[in-house]
C-alpha cells in the first residue's frame, strides 16, 4: 500500500485566497483524521471523521475552515479566506476504526502550507 | 488539558546513551501510544500499550505505564544518530479520538 498520500505537499497563497488540501487514506481504513502542527501550538486535531461522517469537528478553529469526506478514499480540507496566522504544516492521518484498543494512525507526509 | 504532556521537551544524547521520556496525562486511558516525527515528515507509529498492560518491547523501545500515576515512560536502549526525531505521547480516552502532547525532542550526537 502507497500509505496515506495528501496534496499538495507545499502550497504558497496570498491572503484572502481559498486553499483546498487533499488526502487519500490507505485503502480499508474507516477513520480519517486532519491535524495542524506549528511550533507554537503543537499538533492540533482538526476533525475526524468515520465511515465518511465527520463524527468531531470541535478543533475546528473558524468558520473559514471546512472539511469533507465524500467518499471512502477522499476526503479535503478547505481554507476559506485563508489567513497568514492559517500557516502550518497539515496532517491527514488514518486508521482501521476498529476502536481505542487497537486503533493506531498511520500519517501522511503532511501539507506545508504559507499563507502571504 | 486531557493531552499527554511530555518530560523533557528535550533531550541531547550522546550515539549509545539511553533516552527516556516521560508522558503524564490527567483522564483515564484506553490505551497510550508513542510515536516519532522525524524532521519535515509525518509522525510514525512506534508502540502501543492498553490500559491493562504495565511494559512493553518492541526492538530496543521499552514503554511502561503506570495508570495510578496517569504516567508513561519510553526508553530508547543504545541509541544512534538515526533516533533523533521528536517523540510524542497519544492517549485515548475512548471513541476513535486520539490526544497528542506536545512532544519531545531527542538528539542523538555521533
Amino acid at each position: 500500500d502507497a500509505g496515506v498520500i495528501q496534496s499538495p505537499r507545499h502550497e504558497v497563497t496570498e491572503m484572502g485566497q481559498e486553499v483546498t488540501l487533499r488526502c487519500k487514506p490507505i485503502s480499508g481504513h474507516n477513520s480519517l483524521f486532519w491535524y495542524r502542527q506549528t511550533m507554537m501550538r503543537g499538533l492540533e486535531l482538526l476533525i475526524y471523521f468515520n465511515n465518511n461522517v465527520p463524527i468531531d469537528d470541535s478543533g475546528m478553529p473558524e468558520d473559514r475552515f471546512s472539511a469533507k469526506m465524500p467518499n471512502a478514499s477522499f476526503s479535503t480540507l478547505k481554507i476559506q479566506p485563508s489567513e497568514p496566522r492559517d500557516s502550518a504544516v497539515y496532517f491527514c492521518a488514518s486508521s482501521l476504526g476498529l476502536g481505542p484498543l487497537t486503533d493506531t494512525q498511520y500519517f501522511g507526509p503532511g501539507t506545508r502550507l504559507t499563507v502571504l | 488539558s486531557q493531552q499527554g504532556e511530555e518530560d523533557p521537551q528535550a533531550l541531547s544524547i550522546q550515539e549509545g546513551e539511553n533516552a527516556t521520556m516521560n508522558c503524564s496525562y490527567k483522564t483515564s486511558i484506553n490505551n497510550l501510544q508513542w510515536y516519532r516525527q522525524n524532521s519535515g515528515r509525518g509522525l510514525v507509529h512506534l508502540i502501543l500499550i492498553r490500559s491493562n498492560e504495565r511494559e512493553k518491547h518492541s526492538g530496543r523501545l521499552r514503554v511502561t505505564l503506570d495508570t495510578s500515576k496517569k504516567s508513561s515512560s519510553l526508553l530508547i536502549t543504545a541509541s544512534r544518530a538515526a533516533d533523533t526525531a521528536s517523540y510524542f505521547c497519544a492517549i485515548d480516552t475512548g471513541g476513535f479520538k486520539t490526544i497528542f502532547g506536545a512532544g519531545t525532542r531527542l538528539f542523538v550526537k555521533a
